[in-house]
């Protein structure tokens, strides 16, 4: 089936770790992506790891997935206030055409 | 310079009434897509179109008919707009050709509809 699901808040303190959860239900999939969404704007692709990988860095961004349980993390470093913002976390449906199935998206607040 | 764009940027319109968005990307790329944002924020794909030709068309009533003169562009006609159609509407654009390629997809900023 197709299925994504995140949490849907997280609040963290300026200057901590921040940690975004997602699970996926298809086990076909090849890659899973994370977007980010600021108030009022586009998705910006933030990063995305092919499922081969277990984790992928890109400088305060690190991508882990666990593909037996079929789970997939996104840390962000060092949280700044600009990263408030909707994370949605993505799988392509292995049934082709690269269509993506989001998560209902997790909003973080980023508080001093 | 931005690489995916739509117009207009919002849309303020009446029950009833026929409208269009439009789309236009100038990476190259081979494919384009419509999707739909509710207002709980929920992403879902409406169509797909590669090289002009329709590859994804979810559940998504006929009022809604994708257009795509050619690749760079894919606009989305909306006839007898309902309440229910009040959202923002992305379009995306990925490299790659056929069905099975995994190309990153890249967003507009989105046209939000409001329906009177």
């Amino acid at each position: 089936g197709e299925d994504v699901e995140q949490s849907l808040f997280l609040s963290v303190r300026e200057g901590d770790s921040s940690v975004i959860n997602c699970t996926y239900t298809d086990s076909s999939s090849t890659y899973l992506y994370w977007y980010k969404q600021e108030p009022g704007a586009g998705l910006q692709l933030l990063t995305y790891i092919f499922s081969n990988m277990d984790m992928k860095q890109d400088q305060r961004l690190t991508v882990l997935l666990n593909k037996k349980d079929k789970h997939l993390s996104l840390r962000i470093a060092d949280t700044q206030t600009g990263d408030s913002a909707i994370y949605f976390c993505a799988e392509i449906f292995s049934g082709g055409y690269n269509k993506l199935i989001f998560g209902a998206g997790t909003r973080l607040a980023v508080h001093p | 310079d931005t690489a995916v764009s739509q117009t207009p940027k919002y849309l303020v319109t009446q029950m009833g009434n026929d409208k269009s968005i439009k789309c236009e990307q100038n990476l190259g790329h081979d494919t384009m897509y419509w999707y739909k944002q509710d207002s709980k924020k929920f992403l879902k794909i409406m169509f797909s179109y590669n090289n002009k030709e329709l590859i994804i068309n979810e559940t998504v009533p006929n009022r809604f008919s994708p257009k795509s003169p050619d690749k760079a562009h894919l606009n989305l006609h909306i006839n007898s707009l309902e309440l229910g159609d009040s959202a923002v509407y992305f379009c995306a654009s990925s490299q790659g050709q056929g069905a099975y390629h995994n190309q990153p997809q890249h967003f507009g900023d989105g046209t939000r509809l409001s329906i009177l």
